[in-house]
């Protein structure tokens, strides 16, 4: 199963929008409606941002927002802070019983 | 407090084996399917295994599965992971992890992480 597919950087000023892509095929994200994304600050667990595409977990900011459009899923950050600063993972449930990560995207809040 | 603490990672040579544990804390720890999420210096995440509420099924990442097998003991509250035949590229941060929802699928509780480095 290869990884998922994300952009290894973006960056946003203060209160801009990001979005960040999760590109995988249509055996795990065309597939499934299963999309989480997590963020990852430096040497820190990760933490459950998004889960099952769109669906933020109680206690997440209603700035994170997720969608998915064909084998595509992506991650929104609206008004962005700086302690959104760090690396977001997006992974999916796949037809063969596993699941599959993306390679991480680290963003930079200038 | 829901919390996960892992523990036996360390140092092996090439070919060595490790076992790995997970203790849970802060929820009943048999109603929920368990995993394990590696992390190579620098790189991604990379989902390991999981295992269901019971123990009665697991599944593997491909490249582990020959190698690597997953179990707990839920009178202990606590999941494993035996290694086996270890190689340079399973060096890594093993994160065990809860899945709130459906096996293999979302993972709201992380724990610390532990390191393993395969080395001569």
């Amino acid at each position: 199963q290869s990884a998922l597919t994300q952009p290894a950087s973006v960056s946003g000023s203060p209160g801009q929008s990001i979005t960040i892509s999760c590109t995988g095929a249509s055996s795990d994200i065309g597939y499934y409606n299963y999309v989480s994304w997590y963020q990852q600050h430096p040497g820190k667990a990760p933490k459950l941002m998004i889960y099952d595409v769109s669906k933020r977990p109680s206690g997440v900011s209603s700035r994170f927002s997720g969608s998915k459009s064909g084998n595509t899923a992506s991650l929104t950050i609206s008004g962005l802070q700086a302690e959104d600063e760090g690396d977001y993972h997006c992974s999916s449930y796949t037809t063969s019983g596993t699941l599959v990560f993306g390679g991480g995207t680290k963003l930079t809040v200038l | 407090e829901v919390q996960l603490v892992e523990s036996g990672g360390g140092l092996v040579q090439p070919g060595g084996s490790l076992r790995l544990s997970c203790v849970a804390s802060g929820f009943t720890f048999s109603r929920y399917a368990m995993s394990w999420v590696r992390q190579a210096p620098g790189k991604g995440l990379e989902w390991v295994s999981g295992i269901s509420g019971s123990g009665s099924s697991a599944y593997y990442a491909d490249s582990m599965k020959e190698r690597f097998t997953i179990s707990r003991d839920n009178s202990k509250n606590t999941l494993y992971l035996q290694m086996d035949s270890l190689r340079a590229e399973d060096s890594a941060v093993y994160y065990c992890a809860k899945d709130p929802l459906r096996l293999i699928n979302t993972f709201d509780i992380w724990g610390q992480g532990t390191l393993v480095t395969v080395s001569s």
